[in-house]
């Protein structure tokens, strides 16, 4: 069964602390993606990583970076956490080489910044 | 660049009614598009893709390229068809996924 696992369900941070969000998948996909969930703005993307160490912007980078020193792992990290970073983050991975491209996400991170 | 609006935040049918989520994309090669649905309290997953023409759970979408839309349609609700449903498109060949705002769609007994 296909695999994406994110290393926390709920997170509270407090103001300017760095936080780290780790996303793994087992298989063997070449692209992990990083989106945030927001009522009414949908997903947005983060970052995306389509090989080891490879990373390409999305449509909202500012405040974050992103890690991708394995195949397997993709980390989300937020240098300085601030109160409009509360969200949930969504991890996913996807393969155009194997298959057809879906998309699996894990099962979310809901981070609080207080 | 690669754009999604679904221009429909909440939609609200009867049971057994027809309903479409609208999609409309942008972008200037030839995209794949796809529909993302999550339910209450479960991941977000794939419930169609253009590239399979094929029905799920009811649901059809066919892709117009020259209104740039990928509609989403089924012939009669069902209550268990309430959930989020997200039109995603990959356009680059590397695989980039750009999702839309989404859509609640409940459908009331």
């Amino acid at each position: 069964d296909v695999k994406v696992t994110q290393s926390s369900r709920y997170l509270v941070k407090r103001t300017g602390e760095k936080v780290f969000l780790e996303c793994v998948q087992d298989m063997d996909h070449e692209n992990m993606f990083w989106y945030r969930q927001d009522p009414g703005l949908g997903l947005r993307l983060i970052y995306f990583s389509y090989d080891v160490k490879m990373k390409e912007k999305g449509d909202i980078p500012e405040g974050y970076s992103v890690s991708r020193e394995k195949k397997e792992r993709f980390s989300l990290i937020l240098e300085s956490a601030s109160t409009n970073q509360t969200s949930m983050y969504l991890c996913a991975s996807s393969s155009i080489r194997l298959g057809t491209g879906e998309a699996f996400f894990g099962q979310g991170t809901r981070l609080t910044v207080v | 660049a690669q754009r999604v609006t679904q221009p429909e935040k909440l939609l609200s049918v009867f049971k057994g009614a027809p309903v479409e989520l609208k999609c409309n994309y942008s972008y200037s090669g030839s995209p794949e598009l796809f529909w993302y649905v999550q339910y209450s309290r479960q991941r977000l997953q794939l419930l169609l893709r253009h590239i399979s023409r094929e029905s799920i759970k009811g649901f059809t979408a066919d892709l117009n390229k020259g209104e740039t839309s990928f509609h989403l349609k089924k012939p009669f609700a069902q209550e268990e068809d309430s959930a989020m449903y997200y039109c995603a498109l990959s356009g680059t060949s590397y695989g980039k996924l750009t999702f839309g705002q989404g859509t609640i769609l409940t459908v009331h007994p």
